[in-house]
């Protein structure tokens, strides 16, 4: 069964980078099978999705966050990681990371979630 | 890149049938079946309930249908249970390898 699970600081300085790393098990982020993805949910609002990373490295962003984030990949560790560099109030949201199969368009597996708040 | 348009919210009685509507444009809902949808029950992850407008994943039941007619895609479920009072939301590819995802309805079983 595949899980994943979100980690990482609940509390960020505004300006500050935000980062999250994403731990999978019951699959591997080197395979050619899937891209890996971040969605927020801000307080209230509904999804938004910030982007993923194949295992080949590419990667693909939210158009609207594109000049501020960073997905990357560690097959060592078989996570995956997001920086969102400069963040304010509204970058406080659940962030979740997901599983989206290559070839198909949505995402099968998520994990539970993270809560960042941004504030000083 | 504008998030897709649901209504705040739904409601009905057990056994009936509710339709969620889930508004996009000619970039995302109308130029691609690739709407999903997606169940979230307070403080838990959201759960894939359809893909590609019309497809259930192995173990969703067979209550919950999808549809689309040009940029307006929906979610319907027949013989409403209490414990589909969640919220949903739908989701398209759009253009260029991005995503985008509905407002989300919240759902109450009355």
């Amino acid at each position: 069964q595949v899980q994943l699970q979100e980690s990482g600081p609940g509390l960020v300085k505004p300006s500050q980078t935000l980062s999250l790393t994403c731990a999978v098990s019951g699959g591997s982020v080197s395979s050619g099978n899937y891209h890996w993805s971040w969605i927020r949910q801000s307080p209230g609002e509904g999804l938004e999705w910030i982007g993923y990373i194949y295992s080949s490295g590419n990667t693909y962003y939210n158009p609207s966050l594109k000049s501020r984030v960073t997905i990357s990949v560690d097959t060592s560790k078989n996570q995956f990681s997001l920086n969102l560099r400069s963040v304010t109030a509204a970058d406080t949201a659940v962030y979740y990371c997901a599983r989206r199969v290559t070839g198909e368009y949505y995402f099968d597996y998520w994990g539970q979630g993270t809560l960042v708040t941004v504030s000083s | 890149q504008s998030a897709l348009t649901q209504p705040a919210s739904v409601s009905g009685s057990p056994g009936q049938s509710i339709t969620i509507s889930c508004k996009g444009t000619s970039s995302d809902i109308g130029d691609y079946n690739y709407v999903s949808w997606y169940q979230q029950h307070p403080g838990e992850a959201p759960k894939l309930m359809i893909y590609d407008v019309t497809k259930r994943p192995s173990g969703v039941s067979d209550r919950f249908s999808g549809s689309k007619s040009g940029n307006t895609a929906s979610l319907t479920i027949s013989g409403l249970q209490p414990e589909d009072e969640a919220d949903y939301f739908c989701s398209s590819y759009s253009s260029i390898n991005t995503y985008v995802f509905g407002t989300g309805t919240k759902v109450t079983v009355l």
